[in-house]
């Protein structure tokens, strides 16, 4: 089935570690993006790209690093940089053009 | 910076009732609008899209939302809510000068009373 998966569903990792969310797309979406959802505050930016070997910040790209050597491949590792890292992240992807996102199941991580 | 605003952050109703969730962005160009929604244990899904034409537009689960670009709006509308539609709504803009950047407003909870 065509989609975007991210894993792991809930993810523990100890204070000053950093860690690594996968996401994956088999859609053969050029955009892919990462979302931080917190309670009251909606979905907030963190990285986008838009074509492989490529990517830019968006609005708390702070404390954050992505990579995209595969267009199917977008993961996001959260530092020891970030200085509130527990929260809801959600990865999504779309074509180019007008088109709308799909978003994956989202990952829980809670840091410790 | 673009920015999208949800003013209602909490809504409660009971079944039947009509329901209008407020969104705005701060923009004057080309927009494309979404309305998602997030059930509870269950992803992001798409409701409804604006990208051109007809202003008001009409989604799945007799949602309908209405583009009124005078008052930089996209407001969401159902005329009877169902204790199922109790989830978290999403409005998103993508703003035309700013390339594949989806900004989303802050969300509103529904809950719809049985």
């Amino acid at each position: 089935d065509g989609g975007i998966t991210q894993s792991p569903k809930y993810l523990f990792r100890k204070e000053g570690q950093n860690v690594t969310l996968s996401c994956e797309q088999n859609l053969n979406h050029d955009a892919m993006y990462w979302y931080r959802q917190d309670p009251g505050q909606g979905l907030r930016l963190i990285y986008y790209s838009q074509i492989v070997n490529d990517f830019q910040k968006g609005d708390i790209a702070e404390g954050y690093s992505v990579s995209r050597e595969k267009k199917e491949s977008f993961p996001l590792t959260v530092t020891s940089a970030q200085k509130n890292p527990t929260a809801f992240y959600l990865c999504a992807s779309r074509s180019q053009g007008q088109s709308e996102a799909f978003f994956g199941q989202g990952t829980r991580l809670t840091v410790v | 910076a673009q920015s999208v605003s949800q003013h209602n952050h909490h809504v409660i109703l009971s079944e039947a009732a009509s329901l209008e969730l407020g969104c705005n962005y701060s923009y004057g160009g080309t927009v494309n609008l979404f309305w998602y929604v997030q059930y509870p244990g269950q992803h992001l899904q798409l409701l409804l899209k604006y990208f051109s034409g007809d202003p008001l537009v009409k989604g799945i689960k007799g949602f309908e939302a209405e583009f009124i670009k005078s008052k930089f709006s996209f407001n969401l509308r159902k005329p009877s809510v169902q204790w199922s539609d109790t989830a978290e709504y999403f409005c998103a803009v993508r703003f035309n000068n700013a390339g594949n950047m989806l900004t989303f407003g802050g969300g509103t909870r529904l809950m719809v009373k049985p």
